[in-house]
């Protein structure tokens, strides 16, 4: 069965300070979905990419970026961090066909 | 755009008694409507989704959910809840190609 291994599952991380979150679609899958679940909240899109390209955008900062290799895998790259920042970041794929999302276990992000 | 609402932040239920985990959505258009559950420091688990077709929708762990149009909404349902059901729930609906969430509603049952 499909499915997203996320890494690493737990980052603790300083202020003004920088994260490289990861995101491995198994087997390789040309969509990839990033969401930011705060504590206590539903999780809100943040952006998605379609075959290495930027498929659309919702509230990410601009301190985020992100990108998806020519493996497929895809990279949450945060910079200048902050308290708010602290969150479970998912990655998903849409299993073809099933309009399903399959997210992976997450990454804990907290920020000191 | 798509959205859906959980009008409860909590639910509290007795072992073996029904579940009712309610869902409102506002879309334009046919709704692709979806209930995924997450454990404590876990990630979301798909357990089931309308789309077309039946209004009664049958998932995961005994789960089901009616898509009611009329009253634009899609309840999550299950005869007789279990301990280990207790989670946090979150009603999603398909905008564009991505999923926009509900605000999630806490479920405890208790032994």
């Amino acid at each position: 069965a499909a499915g997203v291994i996320q890494s690493p599952r737990h980052l603790i991380k300083e202020k003004r300070e920088t994260a490289t979150l990861k995101c491995y679609p198994i087997p390789r899958h040309d969509t990839v979905y990033w969401y930011q679940q705060g504590p206590g909240q539903d999780p809100q899109f943040l952006i998605s990419f379609y075959e290495k390209m930027q498929s659309d955008k919702g509230s990410i900062p601009d301190r985020f970026s992100a990108q998806q290799f020519s493996d497929y895998h895809s990279e949450l790259n945060m910079s200048s961090l902050e308290l708010g920042d602290s969150a479970l970041y998912f990655c998903a794929i849409a299993v073809s066909g099933a309009n399903v999302l399959t997210f992976g276990a997450g990454s804990r992000l907290t920020v000191l | 755009a798509q959205s859906v609402a959980q009008p409860e932040d909590q639910v509290n239920v007795a072992e073996g008694n029904p579940l009712t985990v309610k869902c409102t959505y506002s879309v334009s258009g046919n709704p692709y409507l979806f209930w995924y559950v997450q454990y404590p420091n876990r990630g979301l688990q798909f357990l089931l989704k309308y789309i077309t077709g039946d209004n009664l929708v049958k998932g995961s762990y005994g789960f089901e959910a009616e898509f009611n149009k009329s009253q634009t909404s899609f309840h999550l349902k299950k005869p007789s809840a279990l301990v280990s059901d207790s989670a946090l729930y979150f009603c999603a609906v398909r905008d564009d190609y991505k999923l926009s969430f509900g605000a999630g509603t806490t479920v405890t049952v208790r032994a």
